[in-house]
């Protein structure tokens, strides 16, 4: 069955540390993948994508993602988190037909 | 700028009570959908539509009912036969053209009171 994992319902970070939240799918075929950013009571928000090629995208907002393919993951990285990058970040895969599974999401927490 | 308006952000309900969310976009976009968000449990499918005058059920169609008779807009109507309506509810709309990203309206919260 197609699927979207987030492992971790929330983390916490120091400002300035490194991030990565971790995402795996399960797709029989090549993945379009997202991660979307949700601040509190507003819209997801698109940060980057991938569908084919580098498997290293970049997004904005600083963030990166890498797409492994051997391990069916698509990890969100930032090198240095700022106090405003606390959030809800959701990874999603498109699956065609118009539609898109999205994971139950992780929720970011930054302490001074 | 084109984007996803969704009306009104809070929505206070009597129990009993049907009411409807708007969502209006201007992206051209041909498919358009609605979640539901609760706490812990991220975003759940309600309906979506692909074309005009066409919709399909999503995973917890029930209590709900939409309508799609313009390109533009997608309403939402919360019924009285929805036994938890309380939530946030987020619209979003997706074109295969662009990006294959969603476009999400900035969300209503609907409280049962």
């Amino acid at each position: 069955a197609q699927s979207v994992t987030q492992p971790d319902i929330h983390i916490t970070v120091s400002e300035g540390a490194s991030l990565e939240l971790r995402c795996n799918y399960s797709y029989g075929a090549t993945p379009y993948l997202f991660w979307y950013v949700q601040s509190p009571g507003q819209g997801l928000q698109l940060l980057l994508k991938y569908f084919s090629g580098d498997t290293l995208v970049q997004g904005i907002k600083g963030f990166e993602a890498e797409f492994k393919r051997s391990q069916s993951s698509f990890n969100l990285r930032k090198p240095s988190v700022h106090w405003s990058d606390a959030a809800e970040y959701f990874c999603a895969v498109y699956t065609g037909g118009f539609k898109t599974i999205f994971g139950a999401g992780t929720r970011l927490f930054v302490k001074a | 700028d084109g984007g996803i308006t969704q009306s009104p952000k809070y929505l206070f309900r009597k129990e009993g009570q049907n009411v409807t969310l708007s969502c209006e976009q201007n992206l051209n976009h041909d498919a358009m959908y609605w979640y539901r968000q609760d706490p812990g449990q991220g975003l759940r499918l309600i309906y979506y539509s692909q074309i005009v005058n066409d919709f399909q059920k999503g995973d917890i169609a029930e209590g709900y009912s939409v309508s799609r008779e313009k390109k533009e807009s997608f309403p939402l109507t919360v019924t009285s036969a929805q036994k938890n309506p309380t939530a946030f509810y987020l619209c979003a709309s997706f074109s295969p053209r662009r990006n294959y990203g969603y476009t999400f309206g900035s969300g209503t919260r609907l409280t049962v009171v």
